[in-house]
Formats: structure tokens, C-alpha cells, sequence
């Protein structure tokens, strides 16, 4: 099993522009998430997904779409990228207990 | 909003010595409180999720305890090591259920010295 997968690893952004990270798990978890790491915060939800369909939104959806087409899939698109925005986001998949987490995605907005 | 604290934010330890570090969270509807052990370049890692009031649970040289009454974990380790060297998580979750996403402390950051 690869686990949690996402891309890109690293990613360069204008202001304005916009791009979707994407995330795919491959061992059959329900529930999906997306969490973004500031320096010194602890990690902060975006949204989650609670099934092929479902999703909701976490602490600090501002900025952010995402969509759950199927079991494995879960993308967190931008669509108006802003400084603001600048962060290593991590994608998470679960049964329940506990969260396995991606590599996470290295974003830069200048 | 749920809060969740860490402490101490950093640590430097001694190696052979041992350590403990806190999490503290809301005590009413408790759910379970997770602990994450996250290197550097690395993505977190579970340790232990943690679902009863007294609850203590053990990987190797690292422990955890659990408090919900009052609303408090502590970490354990025992004869740190060089590769002890991470950020230590506390996580507890959002909503009430095993679905939610987790609201998580900002970590204590361990340095083992050898």
C-alpha cells in the first residue's frame, strides 16, 4: 500500500492564479481531510469529507473548494490564490481513529 | 472554539535522560484525545489515541496517560534517545465522533542532546 499520496510535493503560485492539490489514498478509508501548517500554529482543518459525495467544512475553509467523486480521490482546489494562502497543506484518510497522514504539499503564493 | 495546549513549546534534553511533556484539552464530551509524533520533513505519524478516563498506554519507551476529568495528557519518555528528536501533538477531535477532523495543539518540540 503507497497509504496517503499527494501532489505536487512543492509549487510556486501567483497571486490570483489558481491550482489544485491532489490527494488519493489507497487503503479504502471513509474519510478523508485537508489540513494546512503555519509556522508555529498547529495544524488547522480546511475541510473533510465523510464519504464519496460529502463534505464539510473544517476551521478555515475561506479560499478553498474541494469535491469527493470517489472513495480514494479527494482535491482541494484554489481558486483565487493569495499570500495569505502560503502554507504545507496535509491530506489525512481515516476508518475513525487515528488519521494517516500524506507528505503534504509545500505552496508558496508571491 | 476547542482549545488545545501544549506544554512546553520546546524542550532540550539530555540523552539517557527522561522526559514529560503536557496536553490539555476541554473536559466536557470527551471523545478521545490522539497523540502524533511528527519528524522533521516528515509527515505526522499516530502514536496513540486515547479513550478512557485513566487510560495509559505504552510504545516501546514512550507512554501517555489520560485524565478527562480534568482534561490533561502527559507524555512519556523513558532514556531518550537521538532519534526521540520531533514535534509531539496533541489532537482532540472537532465534532463528537471518530469522523471528525481534529483541532490540534501547536506542539512540544523535543531536541535530544547527545
Amino acid at each position: 500500500n503507497a497509504g496517503v499520496t499527494q501532489t505536487p510535493k512543492f509549487r510556486i503560485l501567483k497571486i490570483g492564479q489558481s491550482m489544485t492539490l491532489q490527494c488519493t489514498q489507497d487503503m479504502n478509508h471513509n474519510y478523508m481531510y485537508w489540513y494546512r501548517q503555519d509556522p508555529g500554529m498547529g495544524l488547522k482543518l480546511i475541510y473533510y469529507s465523510v464519504g464519496a459525495g460529502i463534505t464539510d467544512k473544517g476551521e478555515v475553509p475561506n479560499g478553498y473548494n474541494v469535491s469527493r467523486s470517489t472513495t480514494e480521490d479527494f482535491p482541494l482546489r484554489l481558486e483565487l490564490a493569495a499570500p495569505s494562502q502560503t502554507s504545507v497543506y496535509f491530506c489525512a484518510s481515516s476508518h475513525g481513529l487515528p488519521q494517516f497522514f500524506g507528505p503534504g504539499t509545500r505552496l508558496t503564493v508571491l | 472554539i476547542l482549545n488545545v495546549e501544549q506544554s512546553p513549546q520546546s524542550l532540550h534534553v539530555q540523552e539517557g535522560d527522561s522526559t514529560n511533556f503536557t496536553c490539555s484539552f476541554p473536559s466536557s464530551n470527551f471523545y478521545a484525545l490522539h497523540w502524533y509524533r511528527w519528524e522533521t520533513a516528515k509527515s505526522p505519524e499516530a502514536l496513540f489515541v486515547m479513550t478512557l478516563n485513566g487510560d495509559e498506554k505504552k510504545k516501546g519507551r514512550i507512554s501517555a496517560t489520560l485524565n478527562t476529568k480534568e482534561g490533561y495528557s502527559y507524555l512519556y519518555i523513558k532514556g531518550s534517545q537521538p532519534e526521540d528528536s520531533a514535534t509531539y501533538l496533541c489532537a482532540f477531535p472537532l465534532g463528537g465522533g471518530g469522523a471528525d477532523g481534529l483541532t490540534f495543539g501547536k506542539g512540544t518540540h523535543l531536541i535530544i542532546q547527545p
